[in-house]
């Protein structure tokens, strides 16, 4: 069966610096999602992207943060200068359509990136 | 804000005693409702989900959800844990005619004591 895969699992960076989180969602899926989890906290959305344009972000998703769609395969999140605060795990999901309202548009997520900021 | 509670942060079973995991959900509109598990080391994994009829929804490995529109309520139920069953469950909702995006719960830890 498919699966989203997200790389580093693990990721330890010094506050201030940029770190890339990469993930390949599913192959024909057309949705690509990015969710947080500080720990103790709930999921929490970051940003949906469609076409290779953003079609919603949060209000956690501000000038530090973008998203890119590189290639055919890979979905990418970049925090730019990162803070404590960043700490959390990233979580990458795909699906077919949005909405939810179908079975194609069900959410598929990865096994997440751990993002230590020290 | 939309938002969605998930009563228990820890629930400790014994095994092949029954389960039922709360899930309350704050918004007017039209839904569609989600439990997501996540085994420990894992990744989240669907569970089951509710988009329209039936209001009683059946996932995998026995797991079972009602849908109670007017208590805006979508709790989990397993009438006989296994120590497998040990994990995170989250509910989330996706809101209709929204981009999609999943509202998560804060989580419920469930421990099965073998």
């Amino acid at each position: 069966e498919p699966e989203v895969t997200q790389t580093p699992s693990h990721q330890v960076t010094q506050m201030g610096q940029e770190v890339i989180l990469r993930c390949v969602p599913i192959s024909n899926h057309l949705y690509f999602y990015w969710y947080r989890q500080i720990l103790g906290q709930k999921v929490e959305f970051l940003v949906s992207f469609y076409n290779n344009e953003i079609s919603e972000k949060s209000e956690i998703f501000d000038d530090q943060f973008s998203v890119e769609r590189p290639d055919g395969s890979n979905f990418t999140l970049k925090i730019r200068s990162t803070k404590l605060e960043d700490s959390a795990m990233y979580f990458c999901a795909s699906s077919v359509f949005k909405g939810g309202g179908r079975a194609t548009d069900t959410q598929y997520f990865g096994p997440g990136t751990r993002l230590t900021v020290l | 804000a939309q938002s969605v509670s998930q009563h228990n942060h820890h629930v400790i079973l014994s095994e092949a005693a029954s389960l039922e995991l709360g899930c309350n959900y704050s918004y007017g509109g039209t839904v569609n409702l989600f439990w997501y598990v996540q085994y420990p080391g894992q990744h989240l994994q669907l569970l089951l989900k509710y988009f329209s009829g039936d209001p009683l929804v059946k996932g995998i490995k026995g797991f079972e959800a009602e849908f109670i529109k007017s208590k805006f309520s979508f709790n989990l139920r397993k009438p006989s844990v296994q120590w497998s069953d040990t994990a995170e469950y989250f509910c989330a909702v996706i809101l209709r005619g929204s981009q999609g995006n999943l509202i998560f719960g804060k989580g419920t830890k469930l421990s099965v004591k073998p």
